[in-house]
């Protein structure tokens, strides 16, 4: 089974800027998760996605935003970028019962200068 | 709220030599528990999960780790580290029951193997 992947893998922008970033789970999985990994505060969860709905949330402003689509694809976008905004972000897929292991991508770090 | 409490920031370890990394949690109710290792430049790997029953759990690459739920630890040991071991590791919690996937992480261990 291919592993979740995650595009694009680096990503410059620019202060006051949007990105899109995107998630493809392993086949099969229908949750998506979303966690922001930055050397100051660690990995912190950002939400989750479960046949297309939101099933949670973590606090982020309403900057960060995400979806997925009917073949479980997940995207998340932030609007209007910080500096604090770099950071490696990554996401985990797994079949969705909390006690099932999610699998991680490789991320996609995000340099917002 | 839940919390995860990795106690070291760092641990360097001789090759050969076993080694400790200590998690401890805080919540008002039941937990699962995982460890994951992070190589540089990649994402996540689950070494082991404790969810019900016997409390040493044993994982991949030779990592076991042991539920203490009266001290609320959930420390994974390795008795002989290799080079390759190099990384860093995380400990996190989600809730039993809980709505949907959320993990909650320590703030990691850099373990640097050294010949």
């Amino acid at each position: 089974k291919a592993g979740v992947t995650q595009t694009p893998r680096y990503l410059i922008k620019t202060r006051g800027q949007q990105v899109t970033l995107s998630c493809s789970p392993i086949s099969g999985h229908r949750s998506v998760s979303w966690y922001q990994q930055t050397p100051g505060q660690g990995l912190q969860f950002l939400f989750e996605y479960f046949s297309e709905t939101q099933r949670n949330k973590g606090n982020f402003p309403g900057r960060f935003s995400g979806r997925q689509f009917s073949n479980s694809r997940s995207e998340m976008n932030v609007s209007t970028l910080e500096l604090g905004d770099s950071a490696l972000y990554l996401c985990a897929s797994s079949p969705g019962h909390v006690e099932e292991t999610q699998y991680f991508g490789p991320g996609t770090r995000l340099l917002v200068l | 709220a839940q919390s995860v409490t990795q106690l070291d920031s760092q641990v360097p370890v001789f090759e050969e030599a076993p080694v400790e990394l200590r998690c401890n949690y805080s919540s008002s109710v039941s937990v699962y528990l995982f460890w994951y290792v992070q190589y540089p430049n990649q994402g996540l790997q689950l070494l082991l999960k404790y969810l019900s029953g016997s409390t040493l759990v044993k994982g991949i690459n030779g990592f076991e780790a042991e539920f203490n739920k009266s001290q609320t630890s959930f420390h994974l040991r390795k008795p002989s580290v290799h080079i390759s071991d190099t990384a860093e590791y995380f400990c996190a919690v989600s809730f039993h029951k809980a709505a949907g996937n959320k993990l909650t992480f320590g703030g990691g261990t850099r373990v640097l193997v050294k010949p």
